[in-house]
């Protein structure tokens, strides 16, 4: 059973720091990764989509990697600002079996940017 | 329209009541999720509809719960005779055929709190 780990939990940083968050699968046979935010009482936001033969996916400040073989991907936030806060989910869509529409999701990591 | 459109936002309902939660996915998707997000704990998959195709049910937590969608567009979560235990928000995604290519786009959710 595939289980997705989120490291740290939470995380407090000042503002215009540059600062890293980590996902870890347990099952490398994934089709891709996805980076969410979800903001306090909303949805998801999707971010970053890494399929499994790429190795990274940028969005502006955002920089997803995935280590699919070590089953980790990194999302990479440049020059934080107040408006980062949030809290951050990673996904992993399975490969095989007739169910490989369902994500797996990590319990995400709560970023507090201070100004 | 432009986004997934999920309601109510909010519902407080007394326990041992119905509820219905509403989810009007993106035109065009085929495939529609139902996810839950209780407190502290990560998305847990529910229901699964991929165009005329039957659902996959097999996240529903009891036969308290059940979900349909009408003309392979809009999908009603309903709850029976509620427990708080159910109290959490209700997440709905969609995203278009080609499920390799594409990831989830989620609506804002529900809110249900069983008091």
């Amino acid at each position: 059973k595939q289980e997705v780990t989120q490291i740290p939990a939470a995380l407090s940083v000042p503002e215009g720091e540059n600062l890293v968050l980590n996902c870890s699968f347990t099952d490398s046979a994934i089709y891709n990764l996805q980076w969410f935010r979800q903001d306090p009482g909303k949805g998801l936001t999707s971010l970053l989509l890494i399929q499994s033969s790429q190795r990274e996916q940028t969005s502006g400040r955002l920089n997803a990697s995935l280590d699919k073989s070590s089953g980790r991907s990194t999302l990479y936030i440049a020059a934080s600002q107040p408006g980062d806060s949030a809290t951050y989910l990673c996904a992993v869509r399975p490969v095989s079996g007739g169910s490989n529409y369902k994500l797996t999701f990590g319990k995400g990591t709560l970023l507090t940017v201070n100004p | 329209g432009a986004g997934v459109s999920q309601s109510p936002s909010n519902k407080v309902t007394e326990k041992g009541k119905d509820v219905e939660l509403r989810c009007d996915p993106i035109s065009g998707h085929t495939a529609l999720y139902w996810y839950r997000q209780s407190l502290g704990q990560g998305l847990e998959f529910l229901i699964y509809f991929q165009g005329n195709s039957a659902p996959d049910k097999s996240g529903l937590p009891s036969d308290r719960f059940s979900a349909e969608r009408t003309g392979g567009s809009v999908s009603t979560l309903t709850i029976q005779r509620t427990q708080q235990e159910d109290s959490a928000v209700y997440l709905c995604a969609s995203s278009p055929l080609d499920i390799s290519n594409y990831g989830y786009t989620f609506g804002s959710g529900t809110r249900l709190t069983v008091v």
